[in-house]
């Protein structure tokens, strides 16, 4: 099993620029999200989903987008790349609620 | 509003050393922990997972503690070697929500 899987690992974007950050898993997980991860303020929620075709807001959700078209697939959407946007990016998916989360390797997106 | 705290940022150790790294919450409606560990660039590995009902975990040379009334958490590291220098987090999910606070970490760096 390939377990989750992220792409690309790297991009560069510039101010106003749209893209999708791609993650898959193979692990026929129900429970999928999205984090960011920025020095000195830890990991935090954007969009998570519950199963196929069933999303929901996290914490920081402003400017993302998410769709749950498949069991295996989970894509964010950046509508208009900000500065603010800088970070890394880490899919992780999950059996259940009370299951360990399992996450890839990260996205790290640079916006200028 | 559920905080988490990981104190302290980093930690240098001698090989061989058992250690405590230690984890806080401000919310005791917790259900369920987990400990993770993370190496540079890379993604988070799930190391213990705790249901708000038990009072510790095990695997190999590492055992997770939780002690709700007192919000806080420890992971105990027995017999440290320098494979274990990483970034340790916690997060904490509380009843009712999916979303997962996480801690800052504490940086590891076990010296041969």
């Amino acid at each position: 099993n390939a377990g989750v899987t992220q792409t690309p690992k790297f991009q560069v974007l510039k101010t106003g620029q749209s893209m999708t950050l791609q993650c898959a898993q193979d692990m026929n997980h129900e429970y999928m999200s999205w984090y960011r991860q920025d020095p000195g303020m830890g990991l935090r929620l954007i969009h998570y989903s519950v199963g196929a075709g069933i999303t929901d807001q996290g914490e920081v959700p402003n400017g993302y987008n998410v769709s749950r078209s498949t069991t295996e697939d989970f894509p964010l959407r950046l509508l208009s790349a900000a500065p603010s946007q800088t970070s890394v990016y880490f899919c992780a998916s999950s059996y259940s609620e009370d299951s360990p989360l399992h996450f890839g390797n990260g996205t790290r997106l640079t916006v200028t | 509003k559920q905080e988490v705290t990981q104190i302290p940022a980093a930690l240098s150790v001698p090989e061989g050393e058992n250690l405590v790294l230690n984890c806080s919450f401000t919310d005791s409606a917790i259900y369920n922990l987990q400990w993770f560990r993370q190496d540079p660039g890379k993604g988070l590995t799930s190391l213990l997972l705790i249901q708000s009902s038990q009072r510790e975990q095990t695997s190999g040379r590492l055992n997770a503690s939780l002690d709700k009334s007192s919000g806080r958490s420890t992971l105990y590291i027995a017999a440290s070697q320098p494979g274990d220098s990483a970034t340790y987090l916690c997060a904490v999910k509380n009843s009712g929500t999916y979303k997962y606070i996480f801690g800052t970490g504490t940086r590891l760096k076990v010296l041969a």
